[in-house]
């Protein structure tokens, strides 16, 4: 099972500050990862497939990156909004889930 | 715009079967694939397997291989997860999302989240 490690697990940022996350696979996922956004009591969001393709909706200030086993997701500017926890998920050998990355208000 | 839609809470005993709906609406269901994720009350998420809705091809976690069983009905653009031998480490939201037809890969549609309670 391929394991996927987030960190920080807990992000404290303010509106207007730059938030960047990171996943790390246990071994290569090649370009299979995807972040979805998950706010309290809802159902998580797919933000971003294949590393760094935005699903519909999501805005230019999130963007992806990375490849083989090292990957970000990086926030540029933080909105109100975007305080939530974030998931990274790997399909290149069934599916995992990382740990997750809460981003909070600071 | 694609939609899926599930199922209500559930309260079961330990040791009793739960079976979640999921129904899907505004896309052609047949043409994709059900993977069904669970969290546990502030936990993270867990993938329990995938079903192809297309040719009923079925992958399982291995956590849950043995108890689970996903099915769909096209005829109702429905897909059932079924768990049996509930244990209290069963109690999370249960989530239906759509998926590939092909293998599991990304979820873009998403349920709302079944609730299921197992209780000594």
């Amino acid at each position: 099972e391929i394991v996927l490690t987030q960190s920080p697990a807990t992000l404290s940022l303010s509106p207007g500050e730059r938030a960047t996350l990171s996943c790390r696979a246990s071994q290569s996922v090649s370009s299979y990862l995807a972040w979805y956004q998950q706010k309290p009591g809802q159902a998580p969001r797919l933000l971003i497939y294949d590393v760094s393709r935005r699903a519909t909706g999501f805005p230019a200030r999130f963007s992806g990156s990375g490849s083989g086993t090292d990957f970000t997701l990086t926030i540029s500017s933080l909105e109100p909004e975007d305080f939530a926890v974030y998931y990274c998920q790997q399909r290149s050998n069934w599916v995992t889930f990382g740990g997750g990355t809460k981003v909070e208000i600071k | 715009q694609g939609q899926l839609v599930q199922s209500g809470a559930e309260v079961k005993k330990s040791g009793a079967s739960v079976k979640v709906s999921c129904t899907g609406s505004g896309y052609t269901f047949s043409d994709y694939g059900i993977s069904w994720v669970r969290q546990a009350p502030g936990q993270g998420l867990e993938w329990m397997g995938w079903i192809s809705v297309y040719n009923g091809h079925t992958k399982y976690a291995q956590k849950v291989q043995g108890r689970v069983t996903m099915t769909t009905d096209t005829s109702t653009s429905t897909a059932y997860m079924e768990l049996r031998s509930l244990g209290s480490d069963d109690t999370a939201v249960y989530y239906c999302a759509r998926d590939d037809r092909m293998k599991p890969a990304d979820f873009d549609y998403w349920g709302q989240g079944t609730l299921v309670t197992v209780s000594s």
